[in-house]
């Protein structure tokens, strides 16, 4: 299995412009998360979901950033307009409930530099 | 709130050293307790992981010793290798929704 997939790897846009990130979980797994990185606030968790369902945005920072999975193997995260402020690591994880085991996998994760 | 609080923030042992980095977390309702292990420009991968039934479960040269009563968890690098400088992350799990809270993370440098 190729694990998760993250595009792109990098991404360096100007301030106000909007911004995508996309993920491609293993499949199979029907738990999809997203997460940011960032040395002042660790690994935080912005929204997962079951299923393709959102089950708990209370992560994401604010109204500027969405996120969607209009099937099992397909996520988007987007943040409009992007600001200096939400540069940092972004990373897409999956697991697979019932499974033998509980492990999320991550993937290479997104780069983003807001200028 | 942080749920999960992880020390020391860096560590620096000598290669063969022990290296032990602590957490401790609030919510009884947690279930599972992973150790994650993150490499510069990599995402961070699973190393071992314990549940609360078990006070101790050893993989190799890593150990995650668990005290339910304190509600601490630990993790012990045997026989330390430069190899093994990294990022470590501990984090819990609640049984519903799959959904881990991770510590701060510990920078671990092993010098050869």
């Amino acid at each position: 299995d190729a694990g998760v997939i993250q595009s792109p790897r990098h991404e360096v846009t100007e301030m106000g412009q909007e911004v995508t990130l996309r993920c491609k979980p293993i499949s199979g797994h029907d738990y999809l998360f997203w997460y940011r990185q960032t040395m002042m606030r660790g690994l935080e968790l912005l929204i997962y979901f079951n299923n393709n369902v959102p089950i708990d945005d209370s992560g994401m920072p604010e109204d500027r950033f969405s996120a969607k999975m209009p099937n099992a193997s397909f996520s988007t995260l987007k943040i409009q307009p992007s600001e200096p402020r939400d540069s940092a690591v972004y990373f897409c994880a999956s697991s697979e409930s019932g499974g033998a085991s509980d492990t999320q996998y991550f993937g290479p994760g997104t780069r983003l530099t807001v200028l | 709130q942080q749920q999960v609080k992880q020390s020391p923030q860096s560590l620096i042992v000598q290669k063969g050293g022990i290296s032990i980095i602590n957490c401790a977390y609030e919510n009884t309702a947690f279930d599972y307790f992973p150790w994650y292990q993150q490499f510069p420009g990599k995402g961070p991968a699973l190393l071992i992981a314990i549940r609360p039934d078990v006070s101790e479960k050893k993989e190799g040269r890593f150990t995650i010793s668990f005290n339910k009563s304190a509600k601490q968890f630990s993790l012990h690098i045997m026989d330390s290798q430069p190899g093994d400088s990294a990022t470590y992350f501990c984090a819990a799990r609640r049984n519903a929704g799959n959904m881990l809270t991770f510590g701060g993370g510990t920078r671990l440098m092993v010098k050869p």
